[in-house]
């Protein structure tokens, strides 16, 4: 099975700044036809986890352009450019690769 | 638009069998873009995959939990259905249901949860 490795697993930043979240994978994430099965998600307080990047860079329908997502491989990065209230919560990473899908430990950002 | 709600007892005791009901809407689950799957997390902790269904009736359960694991879809009705038996306290947390696109590869839309506590 893939084991997803996440740190931070907590992260405290000043609205207006920068934040990061990495995510490791035990195995590549690569698929043969090129695409990188790396997903990030955020479950706000009290709610079910939302889709924010598909396929390690790609924002989903809605998300805002300051969240934007890197990494190839088994080394991938979250970033938030400028934190705003609305972004509280834990973000997960999640790969689909390979079954059993699994996330990462969660990564819980506060204000 | 599309949803998914899921359904079932908030409270079984230690041996039962959990039948958990997740009824959508906004798409179908007879064309080959879409799968839905299960997912849970136990309070505080992470999030489990448990089980995929796909269009054409294949399943997929997480190894860890195979034996235990059923998922079934009735499409007249639009819903999915899992069962898990043999429950026990660390079974305790909140169940998603999840649309799975195969285009994105991954859960688009979840449904709000279920929450499952285990105890006699």
């Amino acid at each position: 099975d893939i084991v997803m490795t996440q740190t931070p697993l907590s992260l405290s930043v000043t609205p207006g700044q920068p934040a990061s979240i990495s995510c490791k994978s035990s195995q590549s994430l690569l698929h043969r036809d090129g695409k990188m099965f790396l997903y990030w998600y955020l479950q706000r307080p009290g709610q079910s986890p939302q889709l924010l990047i598909y396929e390690v860079s790609n924002r989903f329908s809605g998300v805002p352009d300051r969240f934007s997502g890197s990494g190839s491989g088994t080394d991938f990065t979250l970033k938030i450019s400028r934190v705003e209230a609305e972004d509280v919560g834990v973000y997960y990473c999640m790969q689909s690769i390979q079954l059993p899908y699994s996330f990462g430990q969660g990564t819980k950002l506060e204000i | 638009q599309v949803s998914l709600k899921e359904s079932g007892p908030a409270l079984v005791k230690p041996t039962q069998t959990l039948t958990l009901t997740c009824t959508f809407s906004g798409f179908s689950l007879t064309t080959s873009e879409v799968r839905v799957g299960w997912i849970r997390q136990p309070p505080g902790k992470a999030l489990e995959w448990l089980a995929r269904i796909d269009w054409d009736n294949a399943k997929y359960y997480n190894t860890s939990l195979k034996t235990r694991l059923t998922i079934s879809k009735d499409t007249s009705k639009n819903q999915v259905v899992l069962t898990m038996t043999n429950m026990d306290p660390v079974d305790t947390a909140t169940y998603y249901c999840a649309r799975f696109l195969f285009g994105l590869h991954t859960f688009d839309v979840w449904g709000q949860g279920t929450v499952v506590t285990v105890s006699s």
